[in-house]
C-alpha cells in the first residue's frame, strides 16, 4: 500500500493563480480531509468528505474548493491564490467508524509546500 | 468554540529525562483524544489515542498518556526519552460538535 499521497511536494505561484493539489489514498478510506499547518497554530481543517460525492467546510475554508468523485481520490484547488495561503498542506484519511470526521486514526500524507508570492 | 492548548511550544531535554507535555481542551463533552507525531521529514502518524475505558493509555515506543476528565488534560508522558524521539508532537481533541481540533504542537529536542 502506498498509503496517503500527494502532489506536488513543493509550489510556488504567484498571486492570483490557480492550482490543484492532488492526493489519493489506497485504503479505501470513507473519510478524507485536508489540513493547512502554519507555525504555531497546529493543524486546521479546511475541507472534509465523507464519502465520493459528499463534502464539507472546516475551519477554515474561504478560498479553497473540493470534489470527491472517487473514493480514492479528493483535490484541493486554490482558486486565486494569496500570499494568506503560503502554508504546509496535509491531506489525511481514516476510516467511517461510529465517530464522524476525525473521531478516529488519520493516516497523512508526505505534505505539499506552497508558497504564495 | 472548542479549544486544545498546548503550553510548551518547544522542549529541550537530555537523554534519559523523562518528558511530559501538556494537553488541554475546552470541551465539557464526549471527546476521542489523539497524539500525532511528526518525526522530521516523516508524515504526521498516530503516537496514541483514548476514546474510553482506562484513562492511562499507552502508544508506540514506551510513550503512555491519562486522561483526567476533570482537569479536560490529556498530557503526554514518557520516563526516559532518547535522541530519536526528537520530534513534533500534536494533541488533537476530537468532538461531534467541533469535529477535529489540532493544538499549536510542541516541538521537542533531545541533546544526545
Amino acid at each position: 500500500n502506498a498509503g496517503v499521497t500527494q502532489t506536488p511536494k513543493f509550489q510556488v505561484l504567484k498571486t492570483g493563480q490557480s492550482m490543484t493539489l492532488q492526493c489519493a489514498q489506497d485504503m479505501n478510506h470513507e473519510y478524507m480531509s485536508w489540513y493547512r499547518q502554519d507555525p504555531g497554530m497546529g493543524l486546521r481543517l479546511i475541507h472534509y468528505s465523507v464519502g465520493a460525492g459528499i463534502t464539507d467546510q472546516g475551519e477554515v475554508p474561504n478560498g479553497y474548493n473540493v470534489s470527491r468523485s472517487t473514493t480514492e481520490d479528493f483535490p484541493l484547488r486554490l482558486l486565486s491564490a494569496a500570499p494568506s495561503q503560503t502554508s504546509v498542506y496535509f491531506c489525511a484519511s481514516s476510516y467511517s467508524g461510529t465517530s464522524g470526521m476525525g473521531g478516529d486514526t488519520q493516516y497523512f500524507g508526505p505534505g505539499t509546500r506552497l508558497t504564495v508570492l | 468554540a472548542q479549544s486544545v492548548s498546548q503550553h510548551n511550544h518547544h522542549v529541550i531535554l537530555s537523554e534519559a529525562a523523562s518528558l511530559e507535555l501538556g494537553c488541554n481542551y475546552s470541551y465539557g463533552g464526549t471527546v476521542n483524544l489523539f497524539w500525532y507525531v511528526q518525526y522530521p521529514g516523516q508524515h504526521l502518524q498516530l503516537l496514541l489515542k483514548y476514546f474510553s475505558g482506562d484513562p492511562l493509555v499507552k502508544g508506540i515506543k514506551g510513550f503512555e498518556a491519562e486522561f483526567i476528565k476533570s482537569k479536560f488534560s490529556f498530557n503526554l508522558r514518557k520516563p526516559s526519552v532518547q535522541w530519536s524521539d526528537t520530534a513534533e508532537y500534536f494533541c488533537a481533541v476530537y468532538s461531534s460538535a467541533s469535529k477535529i481540533i489540532f493544538g499549536s504542537g510542541t516541538r521537542l529536542s533531545i541533546r544526545p
